[in-house]
């Protein structure tokens, strides 16, 4: 049974860092890992896709890195703004008939004026 | 315009109701979703569509019941309501290409926030 853990489960950090958001998964038998972002009372936003034959994808200041082997996936922001404060969740597509997600329980990430 | 837009936002009921949950999405993506966010903010799939056929079913009670008119529309039915279904429940959508789904991402709604009083 696939299961996605999220490290750290909360992240405080000053305006201008450069973070790390890292994500586990127990079966390396993954079709794609997705990122999201989700505000308060919203919905989830899809930050990056990584196919499982792609290392990385890049959008703006976000870079998200693919492990299959390892099971291990991170996100990298840059020059961090109070605006990127949000839950960000990783999400593994357990098969591909269906693209059915397997979600990990989200990083809280505080970005300080 | 918005993408995937569900309805109700909120939902207070009492045990034993019957209620619905109404999903829409103007992307033009041939598969809808339910995925079920409890208290301590995990996500599960609940159920999946394509062009209008089930095609994922989770352990799901057999109190849920999806429905999907067309393509375009995804409601969800529960019958009986119990307390331990109080949580947000989220409706998304992707697109079938190239032979699957590889390099849809999900596109979700806003969220129905249901309560069992």
């Amino acid at each position: 049974k696939q299961e996605v853990t999220q490290i750290p489960a909360a992240l405080s950090v000053p305006e201008g860092e450069n973070l790390v958001l890292n994500c586990s998964f127990t079966d390396s038998a993954i079709y794609n890992l997705q990122w999201f972002r989700q505000d308060p009372g919203k919905g989830l936003t899809s930050l990056l896709l990584i196919q499982s034959s792609q290392r990385e994808q890049t959008s703006g200041r976000l870079n998200a890195s693919l492990d299959k082997s390892s099971g291990r996936s991170t996100l990298y922001i840059a020059a961090s703004q109070p605006g990127d404060s949000a839950t960000y969740l990783c999400a593994v597509a357990e098969r591909e008939y269906g693209n059915k997600l397997v979600f990990g329980a989200g990083t809280i990430l505080r970005v300080k004026s | 315009d918005t993408a995937v837009s569900q309805t109700p936002k909120y939902l207070v009921t009492q045990m034993g109701n019957d209620k619905s949950i109404k999903c829409e999405q103007n992307l033009g993506h041939d598969t809808m979703y339910w995925y079920k966010q409890d208290s301590k903010k995990f996500l599960k799939i609940m159920f999946s569509y394509n062009n209008k056929e089930l095609i994922i079913n989770e352990t799901v009670p057999n109190r849920f019941s999806p429905k999907s008119p067309d393509k375009a529309h995804l409601n969800l039915h529960i019958n009986s309501l119990e307390l331990g279904d109080s949580a947000v429940y989220f409706c998304a959508s992707s697109q079938y290409r190239d032979r699957g789904w590889g390099n849809s991402p999900l596109h979700f709604g806003n969220g129905t926030r249901l309560t069992v009083t």
